[in-house]
């Protein structure tokens, strides 16, 4: 299984709501990752987890609540946020983070809207 | 600081033609370099990459790159394009932790 695998597909949601990403692995990645990308840009890095410990966290607002219960979950907790948090969230893993020549593998992504 | 320079935002080529993306990195050290490519609301698929092993690269889909450490270069190319082509592709590096992303060039393929 060479796949990873993101729901919900698209998500909308209020300022006021709590929800949740959930990303997923079975590759046996070491290192999973939270982009966002805006609409007709590269993805942004947010957050990247080593075996399943947070080793960067790029200044991403606390609305936003990264979580890695195993080594092939990552979730997004999503609470308070903003419309301009609209965008396309991707998730990606890799075998591990040191060594600059592993690929990262990515998913589908989930499209999320906030009214 | 090390970056990625896609040199075209936008390439248009017809269907059959070959096809030519640019990429330009700076950096002190040999980097790994990598093509993604991008169709509208999917994620990224990796194309091929370059790890200081040969310096021609091929990848899926008939696609393959050059690393030119002289230019600071790793082009993509494909001798005949496909209408399938027509997405965004991206330039990334990466050094331990981090990636980074070139701006991307928006592939049009006409028919």
């Amino acid at each position: 299984d060479t796949e990873v695998t993101q729901t919900p597909k698209h998500l909308v949601m209020g300022m006021t709501n709590k929800k949740s990403l959930k990303c997923e692995q079975h590759m046996g990645h070491r290192a999973m990752y939270w982009y966002k990308q805006k609409a007709k840009k590269p993805p942004e890095l947010m957050f990247v987890y080593s075996y399943e410990k947070l080793s960067i966290n790029e200044s991403v607002p606390s609305r936003f609540s990264p979580e890695c219960p195993n080594s092939s979950l990552l979730n997004l907790h999503l609470h308070a946020l903003q419309p301009e948090d609209s965008a396309l969230y991707l998730c990606a893993s890799s075998i591990q983070t040191s060594g600059s020549s592993h690929e990262q593998f990515f998913g589908p992504g989930t499209r999320l809207t906030v009214l | 600081a090390q970056s990625v320079t896609q040199l075209d935002s936008h390439v248009s080529v017809s269907e059959g033609t070959p096809v030519l993306l640019r990429c330009n990195y700076s950096s002190s050290y040999s980097p790994s370099l990598f093509w993604y490519v991008q169709h509208p609301n999917k994620g990224l698929q990796l194309l091929l990459k370059y790890t200081s092993a040969a310096t021609l690269v091929k990848g899926i889909n008939g696609f393959e790159a050059e690393f030119k450490k002289s230019e600071t270069s790793f082009h993509l190319t494909k001798p005949s394009a496909h209408m399938s082509d027509a997405a965004e592709y991206f330039c990334v590096r990466n050094r331990d932790d981090k990636i980074i992303f070139g701006k991307g060039t928006r592939l049009h393929i006409l028919p």
